[in-house]
């Protein structure tokens, strides 16, 4: 099955830093999607992605669809305590976008 | 609107017993999918369903049952559970719009289950 290599696996960071991270498909996407969990919470969908190329920006976080089709990364600047949470990139799977794959997510700790 | 609900919150299990997860949404939403999450692994499809009537498996479905008998609800069931059940069960529903959806599943708040 199509698989999703999310990078770094974790990141400890100082607030008021800038935070990338990115994810790698070893198959073609047509959707890109990232989501957020917070502890003891479900994830939440952040930012979703239909076209290769395409920046989309939501508050502090922007994510791109590599034109490869196959990597998407998101950024996150100035990084707030509230910003504490798991990350995960997420891709259609067998042609259809309610069916999902997930990477392994990014484990996000910012230092107030 | 309570969005996706899932009972219980938390469960601890014997090895061989059997239970059943509920979840409940009041979306209206044609798709439902249940995901187990465990550390360093993300999130893992189980089963999902297209619709009252419909379901199918997902990545990892061994050990799980599913049935859709109504558009809201769609209960996973452990038929005799193993240590290597224990993780935080999630379920999720969306929309199908046409063909597709746009990607966006609601999530449930997770049942942490614990088999002893």
């Amino acid at each position: 099955g199509q698989q999703l290599n999310q990078s770094p696996q974790s990141m400890f960071i100082q607030e008021g830093e800038d935070v990338s991270m990115n994810c790698t498909s070893s198959s073609i996407f047509n959707t890109w999607l990232w989501y957020k969990q917070e502890p003891g919470e479900g994830p939440v969908l952040l930012i979703a992605l239909y076209k290769a190329g395409e920046l989309t920006s939501n508050g502090r976080l922007t994510a791109q669809f590599g034109i490869t089709r196959k990597d998407s990364f998101l950024n996150i600047s100035a990084s707030i305590p509230s910003d504490v949470g798991i990350y995960f990139c997420a891709g259609p799977s067998g042609g259809s976008n309610y069916k999902l794959t997930f990477g392994k997510g990014t484990l996000l700790t910012v230092n107030p | 609107n309570a969005g996706v609900t899932q009972t219980p919150k938390f469960q601890v299990l014997k090895t061989g017993q059997s239970m059943t997860l509920q979840c409940a949404q009041d979306m209206n939403h044609e798709y439902m999918s249940w995901y187990r999450q465990d550390p360093g692994m993300g999130l893992r499809l189980i089963h999902y369903s297209v619709g009252a009537g419909i379901t199918d498996q997902g990545e990892v479905p061994n050990g799980y049952n599913v049935s859709r008998s109504t558009t809201e609800d769609f209960p996973l069931r452990l038929l005799s559970a193993a240590p290597s059940q224990t993780s935080v069960y999630f379920c999720a529903s969306s929309y199908i719009t046409g063909t597709s959806g746009t990607g966006e599943l609601f999530f449930g708040e997770g049942s942490r289950l614990t088999v002893l």
